[in-house]
């Protein structure tokens, strides 16, 4: 079975450049989310969507994050511009639909550097 | 109080021997519980979901006490590949958004 994908699996980049982060969900699964990871705050929710619609976005750093899912099969985390302190490990999960004792399936991530 | 809590370690253990770590809960009311294991540089993977009346899964048995809000991991004869870190996650309420703790990181020593 096809996991949840994401690309690129590593990206460096200098501050200021725009930088879009790519998920491709579990099919059937109806809810995806992205976090980010550091070794001082762990493993953040940055923002999830139900059925396509973004629900909660509270985890969004700033205005200069957004997020869309344009299909059931496809989200992008986009930065811009990017800053150093953006530096992370990225990570989207997928689960299937019904309350919350579904456990989420997660990507491989992807590593970003912010130079 | 933070939502979840873990020890952060590190446990450095024989191989062979029994570990156990737990994790604390803030939130009285919350309903599902999991441990998930992640390896260095990889992503998190569910190990086990945490019953109310505890269960086990080989060599793993998860535990959860309301009364105390806490849950647990008790890991037998545990094997070099056990090596990891096992984050605690909690949803606090029937919600989609389920909560993170830090991790515990295990060295299993040969």
């Amino acid at each position: 079975d096809a996991g949840v994908i994401q690309s690129p699996r590593h990206e460096v980049t200098e501050m200021g450049q725009e930088v879009t982060l790519r998920c491709k969900p579990i099919s059937g699964h109806d809810y995806l989310f992205w976090y980010r990871q550091t070794m001082m705050r762990g493993l953040e929710l940055l923002i999830y969507f139900n059925n396509n619609v973004p629900i909660d976005d509270s985890g969004m750093p700033e205005d200069r994050f957004s997020a869309k899912m344009p299909n059931a099969s496809f989200s992008t985390l986009k930065i811009q511009p990017s800053e150093p302190r953006d530096s992370a490990v990225y990570f989207c999960a997928s689960r299937p639909g019904g309350q919350g004792d579904q456990p989420q399936h997660f990507g491989d991530g992807t590593r970003l550097s912010i130079l | 109080r933070k939502e979840v809590e873990q020890d952060p370690g590190p446990f450095n253990v024989p191989e062979g021997a029994t570990v156990a770590f737990n994790c604390t809960y803030s939130n009285s009311a919350s309903q599902s519980f999991f441990w998930y294991r992640q390896d260095c540089r990889k992503e998190p993977k569910l190990l086990m979901s945490v019953y109310s009346s505890g269960n086990e899964d080989g060599r793993f048995t998860a535990q959860l006490n309301r009364a105390s809000q806490y849950i647990s991991l008790l890991i037998r004869d545990s094997k070099l590949s056990d090596s990891a870190t096992y984050l605690c996650v909690v949803n606090p309420t029937w919600d989609d958004k389920i909560i993170f703790g830090k991790g515990t990181r295990l060295h299993i020593l040969p």
